[in-house]
């Protein structure tokens, strides 16, 4: 079964410094997408950032990149000069394909809080 | 574009009514997905539709349904509410075409709280 593991519940961060948030996925698919969400307090889930899995080049999207290992299946997201509205909820998830239909399968949250 | 509107967004029931959730895609999006988000076992997927027709479903019991109609907006049902069916349920619209979930966008969610 594909499963996506965020192994730090809780992460902080300086203002204007940069973290790197982890996810692992469990997958015997050799094509797949990745992505990262976040959720603000406000609750609405936004996406940050996707990856195929056919692409090397690891994907970037302003300040936030993704270091994509295929072979470890790991999947981590870089904030640089992270800003205090980055504090939120961030999942990681991985798109399955079951049957013609696809779903997400979500990490269980990473809580990132930017200190001033 | 408008965003996925979610209605109502906060709503208290009693154990053992039922409660219906509403969920407006983005414009020409014909997918849409619900997912049930709680503290204890975060995000999981409840079904998605796509032309009316429930393509997926989640391991969820009977009680949770769903429906899509031909403009596209989708209603999801639970029946006989339990207290552990207390959550955020968010709906997610996506074209549903080749690109499927790459272009999926999340709703404000509704939040449900059972007593």
């Amino acid at each position: 079964a594909q499963t996506v593991t965020q192994s730090q519940p809780e992460m902080s961060v300086q203002e204007a410094e940069t973290v790197t948030l982890s996810c692992t996925y469990d997958t015997s698919e050799s094509d797949y997408y990745l992505f990262w969400y976040k959720q603000p307090p406000s609750r609405q889930m936004i996406l940050v950032i996707r990856q195929e899995a056919y692409k090397q080049q690891n994907a970037t999207e302003n300040r936030f990149s993704v270091n994509f290992q295929k072979a470890a299946k790991s999947f981590s997201l870089k904030i640089s000069d992270s800003q205090l509205g980055d504090a939120a909820m961030y999942f990681c998830a991985y798109k399955i394909t079951q049957g013609g239909s696809e779903k997400l399968v979500f990490g269980k949250g990473t809580k990132l809080t930017v200190n001033p | 574009k408008a965003g996925v509107t979610q209605t109502p967004r906060y709503l208290i029931k009693t154990r053992g009514q039922q409660v219906t959730l509403s969920c407006s895609p983005i414009s020409g999006h014909r997918s849409v997905s619900w997912y049930q988000q709680t503290p204890g076992q975060g995000l999981q997927f409840l079904f998605e539709y796509f032309s009316e027709t429930q393509r997926n479903k989640g391991n969820f019991p009977g009680r949770f349904s769903g429906r899509q109609f031909s403009n596209s907006r989708s209603e999801m049902n639970v029946s006989t509410l339990e207290l552990g069916d207390s959550a955020l349920y968010l709906c997610a619209s996506s074209p549903g075409g080749a690109r499927g979930l790459y272009e999926q966008y999340f709703g404000p969610g509704t939040r449900l709280t059972v007593t």
